[in-house]
């Protein structure tokens, strides 16, 4: 069964400096890979997926996530972190293409990440 | 990507009574999916909107209690039916863009039960 796991409720940083938001993920096939923001009173945005090809994924807002499947994990990056993205973050799994494949996203329990002035 | 309207955007309704919430997009989309989101909790799966047929659920969820529509490619419904203080949830429409692959949330319905 699929399962995503994110190992961090919450995440501090000082704006500017760089932040990691961790992810890690169980699929039987190939994965999809995905992380959403939601900020507080909305509904998800969508940041960035990884289906195949470069390892590194680049996305909206700066952010940028690393695919590495040795170690099975999916980690948002950004280099230089802002208040503004003080949010919680989701990162979601998608079994890849194959027969009887739904497409069903498997969330994880989500991160807060503060960025402090 | 795909614009996603839901109605409401929140409301407030008395236990036993039911609540239905309409959600819309901007184009045509391959799968629509329901989700709830308990407060401080990750999204969960209800069901998957299927147009013109009966809704796939998810384990732990029920036709009975979460009824849902999908009349055509754009168009989707989900009532939330016999309500009790525990189906208070902020309550999430999302679609499959067909020409992305990716997956779009709508805003969302808040949904407090007294």
């Amino acid at each position: 069964a699929q399962s995503v796991a994110q190992p961090e409720d919450q995440v501090n940083v000082a704006e500017g400096n760089p932040l990691t938001v961790k992810c890690t993920y169980s699929v039987s096939g190939n994965p999809y890979l995905f992380w959403y923001v939601q900020y507080p009173n909305r509904g998800l945005q969508f940041l960035l997926k990884y289906i195949t090809g470069d390892n590194l994924v680049k996305g909206s807002y700066g952010f940028e996530a690393e695919f590495n499947k040795s170690q099975t994990s999916f980690h948002l990056k950004k280099p230089s972190a802002l208040v503004s993205d003080s949010a919680l973050y989701f990162c979601a799994v998608r079994e890849g293409h194959g027969s009887g494949n739904t497409g069903k996203l498997i969330f994880g329990q989500g991160t807060t990440l503060q960025v402090k002035p | 990507s795909a614009v996603i309207s839901q109605k409401p955007s929140r409301d407030i309704c008395q236990r036993g009574t039911s609540l239905t919430i309409q959600c819309q997009v901007d184009s045509q989309v391959t799968m629509m999916f329901w989700y709830r989101q308990q407060p401080g909790q990750s999204l969960t799966l209800i069901a998957t909107a299927n147009q013109g047929s009966e809704a796939t659920y998810e384990s732990g969820f029920v036709i009975d209690k979460f009824p849902i529509s999908r009349p055509n490619l754009t168009f989707s419904t989900l009532t939330v039916s016999n309500m009790s203080p525990e189906d208070s949830s902020i309550y999430l429409c999302s679609v499959r863009a067909l020409s992305t692959d990716t997956q779009y949330f709508g805003p969302g319905t808040r949904l407090t039960v007294l």
